[in-house]
């Protein structure tokens, strides 16, 4: 069974300074690890993946993440926030190897404050 | 290429009403997935069909609802009778075979369904 714990429902930055998302998931198998956006009125858009290889993975829009595997995490981060950053993401896991569909953490709205 | 599309943007129908959901995949996906996000909770995988077969449907609620793929392209998902608990917002995704387990799913915008 797999499971994602997203800390915070909300996380508000003021803009240009660092995001930080959390993430900690639980996995029986080796992880496939998803950061997901959802702008308004948008489907959900794939920022990055972690599968093999780099545990620093980076994305699209300047976001980043890092697989940690002693810690069972994989924390979004982005140096400095925009205003377009505003949306909520969500952090998912699959198993590797032939697993079917995506568990999904509960999402997290970020709040870019001018 | 056309993205995965879904339709109706936004349903609202009555408890014990029908109401079917539509998706299109990217064309030549084999994976299609749908999943369903009830206000304040996660999104919850529902089922999978690779091409027209149902490969896991562990997800799905209950028997009021029904998917079906026929010919493999669009799939649907039939609610029968809605009930309240049924509202939220239902998307759907698709993947290429060689990308399945490599986060190659596309999603829709999703259809937000309110029973009232």
């Amino acid at each position: 069974a797999q499971s994602v714990t997203q800390l915070g429902s909300h996380v508000s930055v003021s803009e240009g300074a660092l995001v930080l998302l959390r993430c900690n998931y639980s996995s029986s198998v080796p992880p496939y690890l998803f950061w997901y956006v959802q702008y308004p009125n948008q489907g959900l858009q794939l920022l990055l993946k972690y599968t093999t290889g780099a545990t620093l993975v980076k994305g699209i829009n300047g976001f980043e993440a890092e697989f940690k595997k002693s810690e069972t995490s994989f924390h979004l981060t982005k140096p400095s926030a925009h205003m377009s950053d505003a949306a909520e993401y969500f952090c998912a896991v699959s198993g590797a190897g032939g697993a079917d569909g995506l568990t999904f953490g509960k999402g997290t709205h970020l709040i870019i404050q001018p | 290429e056309a993205g995965v599309t879904q339709f109706p943007s936004h349903s609202v129908i009555e408890k014990g009403q029908t109401v079917t959901l539509r998706c299109d995949p990217i064309s030549g996906h084999d994976n299609l997935y749908w999943y369903r996000r009830v206000m304040g909770k996660e999104i919850k995988f529902l089922l999978h069909f690779v091409k027209e077969s149902k490969q896991d449907e562990s997800g799905m609620p209950n028997n009021r609802f029904l998917a079906e793929r026929t010919g493999g392209t669009y799939s649907t998902l039939k609610v029968q009778p809605a009930e309240l608990e049924d509202s939220g917002v239902y998307f759907c995704a698709s993947s290429q075979v060689f990308e399945k387990n490599l986060g190659g799913y596309t999603f829709g915008s999703g259809t937000r369904l309110t029973v009232v």
